[in-house]
């Protein structure tokens, strides 16, 4: 156990609809991250947080945004959904911002119709 | 811009042999180097990582890694495979000490047979 909670843990929705996955980070840790697991594009690195400010983004879509809140857990929100935004979104932690060594959640897996 | 190339999709050993699984990378300044396992329906785990310092780092598992700097290699070794190491595996990296988020390779799948 990583330590590391996300919600839900499946998740089946039509297109064009807009979801939430949650992430509670490890205890002590400032750092979240949000990655997409898929078959034709591996593990994509999507938007980093640290201590409730922006620290890094990559190839996340404008359809989709995050924030972390005060208590340092995390929302990714996904937005006008479509049949290729089906994948394993993981969400990880780490006490910094800059070390690298992540801890990853279970993953949300989405599935849109 | 960073990158990692894990040139093997799939990597058959069987148990008791020793394992490669290959990893290069591109990255400006200097790396840090990781590798994750992930088992089925699972979230990635860590293994080992590369920072500074010695060239051979040991990780969980009895897995280690040598880090090349010259042919920008970071390969994950073990000596005596087990069937339970069957699993994806990937190598990534970070421009160490200004970013956390990693880069994932495409992964390699282990398979070690009895």
């Amino acid at each position: 156990d990583s330590g590391v909670t996300q919600t839900p843990k499946h998740l089946i929705t039509a297109t064009g609809q807009r979801v939430t996955l949650r992430c509670s980070p490890r205890s002590g840790d400032l750092s979240v991250y949000w990655y997409q697991q898929s078959l034709d594009q591996g593990l994509q690195f999507l938007i980093q947080y640290y201590n409730g400010e922006e620290r890094a983004k990559g190839n996340i879509l404008e359809r989709f945004s995050a924030q972390q809140f005060p208590d340092l857990h995390s929302e990714l929100n996904l937005s006008s959904l479509e049949l290729g935004d089906s994948a394993l979104y993981f969400c990880a932690s780490s006490v910094g911002a800059d070390t690298g060594e992540l801890f990853f959640g279970e993953g949300s897996r989405l599935t849109v119709l | 811009a960073q990158s990692v190339a894990q040139p093997e999709d799939q990597v058959n050993v069987a148990e008791g042999n020793p394992l490669t699984v290959k990893c290069t990378y591109s990255v400006s300044g200097n790396p840090y180097l990781f590798w994750y396992v992930q088992y089925p329906n699972r979230g990635l785990q860590f293994l080992l990582k590369y920072i500074t310092g010695d060239n051979l780092v040991k990780g969980s598992y009895g897995f280690e890694a040598e880090f090349n700097k010259s042919q920008t290699s970071f390969h994950l070794k073990k000596p005596s495979a087990l069937v339970s190491d069957s699993a994806l595996y990937f190598c990534a990296v970070s421009r160490g000490g200004s970013q956390g988020n990693l880069i994932f390779g495409k992964g390699t799948k282990l398979s070690v047979k009895p």
